[in-house]
């Protein structure tokens, strides 16, 4: 069973407008999350994150939004700019038993920005 | 400073074959961690490490086996190669989480196909 998912597969915005990347969770445990974005042939890189206890986060175009009683959050990216067209990958935290990060990946959005 | 490294880039196998994917990060992390990201799927932890000799299955364990002999080397083993085994392998290294939410750092991944 996935506990956390991205249902929109791709996504187009046009550039200049605001980018929603939307994501749900099943687990109450996971105590963080978090978005990265990969490009073609390379590794996932940090975007963002955003502690369970807060309800928003922002870092210049980049905002997560958290709302824990629909165990939802969501990216915003605004505005949008042709660079940001890549896949963006939520990510929920949780600390295993010896202490370290355990991240669950949802499946990705891609995100095509139009110029 | 090369963060993490993966070899090789590229691997053609047949059915049955073994083959060692080696991943070496310099960050001086304790932890390290194998993902595999097939499509619709996102990414799935395979094993993770918390320390040298010390390791530990995660969500795909089977068909994998995986040593940290060095802090720096996490190597991940597949001792007879099956086509459900074709993915994109990333690594990843992160820092101790003691104090919050610590970033994992990914390699530029590992195309495997087996035939």
């Amino acid at each position: 069973d996935q506990q956390v998912k991205q249902n929109s597969p791709s996504l187009s915005v046009q550039e200049g407008r605001i980018s929603i990347l939307n994501c749900d969770y099943t687990n109450s445990m996971f105590d963080y999350f978090l978005w990265y974005k990969k490009y073609p042939a390379e590794g996932p890189t940090f975007l963002i994150s955003i502690s369970s206890i807060k309800d928003k986060n922002e870092d210049g175009r980049f905002t997560v939004f958290l709302n824990k009683s629909a165990k939802h959050l969501s990216l915003h990216i605004v505005p949008s700019q042709p660079g940001d067209s890549a896949v963006y990958f939520c990510a929920a935290s949780s600390i295993s038993n010896f202490g370290n990060e355990k991240l669950t990946f949802g499946t990705g959005t891609r995100l095509t920005i139009i110029p | 400073n090369a963060g993490v490294t993966q070899t090789p880039k590229f691997r053609v196998l047949k059915t049955g074959q073994s083959m060692t994917l080696l991943c070496a990060q310099d960050m001086n992390h304790e932890y390290m961690y194998w993902y595999r990201q097939d499509p619709g799927m996102g990414l799935r932890l395979i094993h993770y490490s918390v320390g040298e000799g010390t390791t530990a299955k995660g969500e795909v364990p089977d068909g994998y086996n995986v040593s940290r002999l060095k802090k720096q080397n996490f190597l991940l083993g597949l001792e007879s190669a099956a086509p459900s085994q074709t993915s994109v392998y990333f690594c990843a290294s992160s820092y101790d989480r003691t104090s919050g939410w610590s970033e994992q750092f990914f390699g530029p991944g590992t195309r495997l196909t087996v035939l």
